[in-house]
């Protein structure tokens, strides 16, 4: 069965200071994994994907994200903190054989301070 | 283009009421993903449709919950005897069906059992 663990359920920063979200998976075979973001009152949005091609990944508004297979480890980074990045983020894997549903971590909330 | 859009935002029902929850995904998209997410917790699969069929139920909790997708479009999920456990924002997802697809997620219906 695919799992995601975070880390830590909650993250504080300073405004300007680098971000550092962690993600851990357990797969028995090559995931696809994302980052998703969840402001207050507001949808999810997806930050970027990893789908074994680049392992470095770039994604929206600054935040980039390493899959490290020998780790089994997948963690979100940013190096200068906004105060409007602070939001609930959630590390997701994707089930690759049952139509690509989502199996999401327990979620990470990020606080700024100015 | 229009994204995927929840109808009602919000419902509240008293314990033992039906209610049902719309859901009208991105046109064009063959695959739609419900989920649903409690509080301070990350989001849970329930069911995933390709075209009309449910193509995995295995995440409905039991035999009160029910989802139909009759045109392969707008899907309708269903909770009968409604309990206070059920309160919840339930989310839906539409995507192209693929591990390697984004999904992109409604606003969510917030339910609340009195």
């Amino acid at each position: 069965a695919q799992s995601v663990t975070q880390l830590d359920s909650h993250v504080s920063v300073s405004e300007g200071t680098p971000v550092l979200l962690r993600c851990n998976y357990s797969s028995s075979y090559s995931p696809s994994l994302f980052w998703y973001v969840q402001h207050p009152n507001k949808g999810l949005q997806l930050l970027l994907k990893y789908t074994s091609a680049a392992t470095l990944v770039k994604g929206i508004n600054g935040f980039e994200a390493e899959f490290k297979k020998s780790e089994t480890s997948f963690h979100l980074t940013k190096p200068s903190a906004h105060m409007s990045d602070a939001a609930e983020y959630f590390c997701v894997v994707s089930d690759q054989n049952q139509g690509g549903k989502l199996i999401f971590g327990q979620g990470t909330e990020l606080s700024v301070k100015p | 283009g229009a994204g995927v859009s929840q109808t009602p935002s919000n419902k509240v029902t008293e314990k033992g009421k039906y209610v049902e929850l719309r859901c009208d995904p991105i046109s064009g998209h063959t695959a739609l993903y419900w989920y649903r997410q409690s509080l301070g917790q990350g989001p849970e699969f329930l069911i995933y449709f390709q075209g009309t069929g449910a193509a995995d139920d295995s995440g409905l909790p039991n035999d009160r919950f029910f989802a139909v997708r009759p045109e392969g479009s707008v899907s309708t999920l269903k909770i009968q005897r409604t309990e206070r456990g059920d309160s919840a924002v339930y989310l839906c997802a539409s995507g192209r069906g693929s591990s390697y697809n984004e999904q992109f997620f409604g606003p969510g219906t917030r339910l609340t059992v009195l």
